[in-house]
């Protein structure tokens, strides 16, 4: 079946640092691929999506870019804020079936 | 615009005990779904619907059952509480336009089971 590995937390960075979070999946076919972020004590909220290979989805500084050949949709900030903390979910759709597949999350603490 | 409202916030259950975890969205999407998110394991489906009056298992379906007599309903339904499902309980509408459409999540449910 479907599955969607990212890289294990937790990641600590200072501000304005680089990121990255690593995302793989396994799939058959074409699935669309997202990211959601979880604030502390909040539900998750999407913060990009790309539906088709080599698609670039960005949002607040964000990006992630659609790998077919490598089955990857790598996350990566270039420098991040305190409010960034968070935990980070990879997820994707495939095929008619409306069930999204999320990764275990990554959280993300921002040191001032 | 409400969004996706889940009752209640927090709720402390015994073994055995029976509750509805609530869900209502106001934005007349057609697929609904609930999941639990455990720590170290992400966000795990347990039910979803595609519309009124239809429902299907997810990943996780033993424990729980779900009905859909509304578009805008959702109720999520624990007969015999175990301590297993301890978990923060989200759940999550999406209009039924496409497969990349997103989810709209509720703010969640941390239910205890002793």
């Amino acid at each position: 079946g479907d599955s969607v590995t990212q890289m294990e937390g937790p990641v600590t960075l200072s501000e304005e640092a680089f990121l990255t979070i690593n995302c793989t999946y396994t799939a058959t076919g074409y699935p669309s691929l997202f990211w959601y972020v979880q604030y502390p004590g909040e539900g998750l909220q999407l913060l990009l999506k790309a539906t088709k290979a080599d698609d670039k989805g960005s949002n607040k500084g964000f990006e992630a870019t659609y790998r077919k050949e490598t089955t990857s949709f790598h996350l990566e900030k270039g420098s991040v804020q305190v409010s960034d903390s968070a935990v980070y979910f990879c997820a994707l759709v495939n095929g008619s079936n409306y069930k999204l597949t999320f990764g275990k999350g990554t959280l993300l603490t921002v040191n001032p | 615009n409400a969004g996706v409202t889940q009752t209640p916030k927090f709720q402390v259950l015994k073994t055995g005990q029976s509750m509805t975890l609530q869900c209502a969205q106001d934005m007349n999407h057609e697929y609904m779904s609930w999941y639990r998110q455990d720590p170290g394991m992400g966000l795990r489906l347990i039910h979803y619907s595609v519309g009124a009056g239809i429902t299907d298992q997810g990943e996780v379906p033993n424990g729980y059952n779900v009905s859909r007599s509304t578009t805008e309903d959702f109720p999520l339904r624990l007969l015999s509480a175990a301590p297993s499902q301890t978990s923060v309980y989200f759940c999550a509408s999406s209009p039924r336009r496409g497969t990349n459409e997103k989810l709209f999540f509720g703010s969640g449910t941390q239910l205890s089971v002793l």
